[in-house]
């Protein structure tokens, strides 16, 4: 089966301090994996993606990501966060072999000044 | 115009009640899906659609219902609706192989 853990609900951190941000996932086939973000009382935005090629993947406003096969991990992270980082953030899989998209519980980053 | 519409964006309703949550695309997408969101468990996915003859349960169809009326709508019925349906529905459209998706802005629905 198809499945994301994000292994933190919760991430305080101050600001210009980095932060990772956990992701593992379990397919038995290969599978795309996204994380995006979620401001308050917002939609979905999505901040990077990985296809295939290169496991280290940037995306939008600083962030980055590393695809780890024989971990199945892709974790979120950001050398230097601000206070506008404050949000929720999703990672999510897509499997060819299920055609959907599942998501984890999410992780709500909050950045103190 | 966004590419992924969804009407109403904020609705209370009252135990018991039908209602309909409406989601349009101008991608051009066969795939579209519903998904609900509460705080702490993400995003759940309720149905989804690979055309307007194919529709698939998700992991939380109970209580829910869907009609792909054309390639471009997507609409979320709740037959009777009871409070713990209260969140946020989101619905979503992908290309090929998932390269790309866009999401609608969110409906909110609450139950009283």
């Amino acid at each position: 089966a198809q499945s994301v853990t994000q292994l933190d609900s919760q991430v305080p951190v101050f600001e210009e301090a980095p932060v990772e941000l956990r992701c593992n996932y379990s397919s038995s086939v290969s599978v795309y994996l996204f994380w995006y973000v979620q401001y308050p009382n917002q939609g979905l935005q999505l901040l990077l993606k990985y296809l295939s090629g290169s496991t280290l993947v940037k995306g939008i406003n600083g962030f980055e990501a590393e695809f780890n096969k024989s971990q199945t991990s892709f974790h979120l992270r950001k050398p230097s966060v601000h206070i506008s980082d404050t949000a929720e953030y999703f990672c999510a899989s897509y499997s060819g072999g299920y055609n959907k998209l599942i998501f984890g519980a999410g992780t709500r980053l909050a950045v103190h000044p | 115009d966004a590419d992924v519409t969804q009407t109403p964006r904020n609705r209370i309703t009252k135990t018991g009640k039908r209602i309909m949550l409406e989601c349009s695309q101008t991608k051009g997408h066969d795939r579209m899906y519903w998904y609900r969101q509460d705080p702490g468990l993400g995003l759940r996915l309720i149905y989804y659609s690979f055309d307007v003859k194919d529709i698939n349960k998700g992991e939380i169809s109970d209580g829910y219902s869907v009609s792909r009326q054309a390639q471009a709508k997507f609409s979320l019925s709740l037959e009777s609706a009871i409070p713990n349906q209260t969140a946020l529905y989101f619905c979503a459209t992908m290309g090929e192989g998932a390269r790309e998706q866009y999401f609608g802005p969110g409906t909110r629905l609450t139950v009283t």
